[in-house]
C-alpha cells in the first residue's frame, strides 16, 4: 500500500472473494490507526479504526489487523463486492497529537 | 458527506487571483482541517483549527490562509503566491482529540 509516485498500487480481485489490502505505517510511538474509502472524487469515508491496545478489531465484513513489531497495518474485506471499488488508504496519529499522516493508499478493482 | 459541506465542487483560478474554499460543518466539532490531494500521494495538512479564533500551520502552508471566526465555518484561501495550486482539497472535522476525521466531498481547484 504505499506510493509508488502518481501511479497507486493495484489489487484487483473477482467478486466474492476476500481482499486484503496492506499498509506499512511510519512512525513506531503511533497508537492510533484508521481506515478510509476514497470513491474517484468523493472525500474519504471512514470504514474501521484500531487502537495500538489491541491487534485486531472487527466490523461489517471488514478486520483490520495490527502488527506493532513490524509497523503493519491490514484491511481485510470479506466477500468483496463492486461498490468496493475504490482507493484505500490508512491513516495513523500519536495520542493527543493533531496531526494524522496519510499513506498514498491502494486502489481496489472488484471485477465482476 | 457527513455533516460537512464544502463548495464549490469545482472552482478555477486565473494567475494572481485569490481564491476561497468555503468548509462549513453542523456536528458541532470543535477541531478542523484542511488537506491538498495530489494524485496518487497522500493527504498533506495544509492548516489546521481546534477552537474557534486560533488555527495552526500544517505542513505545507504557505501560499495558504484561512480563518476560524465560527465553529462551523473553517474558510481556505490560496493566494496568488501558492505557484501550484491544482489539487484535489478536502476538509475534515474532529469531535475530539484521538478520534477519527470526518470529510467533506472536497473541491477540485484547477489553474486557468
Amino acid at each position: 500500500g504505499e506510493s509508488v509516485g502518481l501511479h497507486l498500487p493495484t489489487l484487483s480481485v473477482q467478486e466474492g472473494d476476500n481482499s486484503i489490502i496492506n499498509c506499512a505505517y511510519s512512525n513506531s510511538a503511533s497508537d492510533y490507526f484508521i481506515w478510509y474509502k476514497q470513491e474517484s472524487g468523493k472525500g474519504p469515508q471512514f470504514i474501521i479504526d484500531i487502537r495500538s491496545n489491541m491487534d485486531k478489531r472487527q466490523g461489517q465484513r471488514v478486520t483490520v489487523l495490527l502488527n506493532k513489531t513490524v509497523k503493519h497495518l491490514s484491511l481485510q474485506i470479506a466477500a468483496t463486492q463492486p461498490g468496493d471499488s475504490a482507493v484505500y488508504f490508512c491513516a495513523e496519529t500519536l495520542y493527543n497529537f493533531n496531526k494524522f499522516y496519510f499513506g498514498s493508499g491502494t486502489k481496489l478493482n472488484v471485477k465482476p | 458527506d457527513g455533516g460537512i459541506t464544502q463548495s464549490p465542487k469545482y472552482l478555477f483560478r486565473k494567475e494572481g487571483q485569490n481564491v476561497t474554499l468555503s468548509c462549513e460543518q453542523n456536528l458541532n466539532h470543535d477541531a478542523m482541517y484542511w488537506y491538498r490531494q495530489d494524485p496518487g500521494q497522500g493527504l498533506r495538512l495544509i492548516y489546521y483549527s481546534q477552537i474557534v479564533n486560533d488555527f495552526q500551520k500544517g505542513d505545507i502552508a504557505e501560499g495558504y490562509s484561512v480563518s476560524r471566526e465560527k465553529k462551523e465555518s473553517f474558510p481556505l484561501t490560496v493566494t496568488s503566491a501558492q505557484k501550484n495550486p491544482t489539487a484535489f482539497y478536502l476538509c475534515a472535522s474532529q469531535g475530539t482529540t484521538n478520534e477519527k476525521l470526518f470529510f467533506g466531498s472536497g473541491t477540485q481547484l484547477s489553474v486557468l
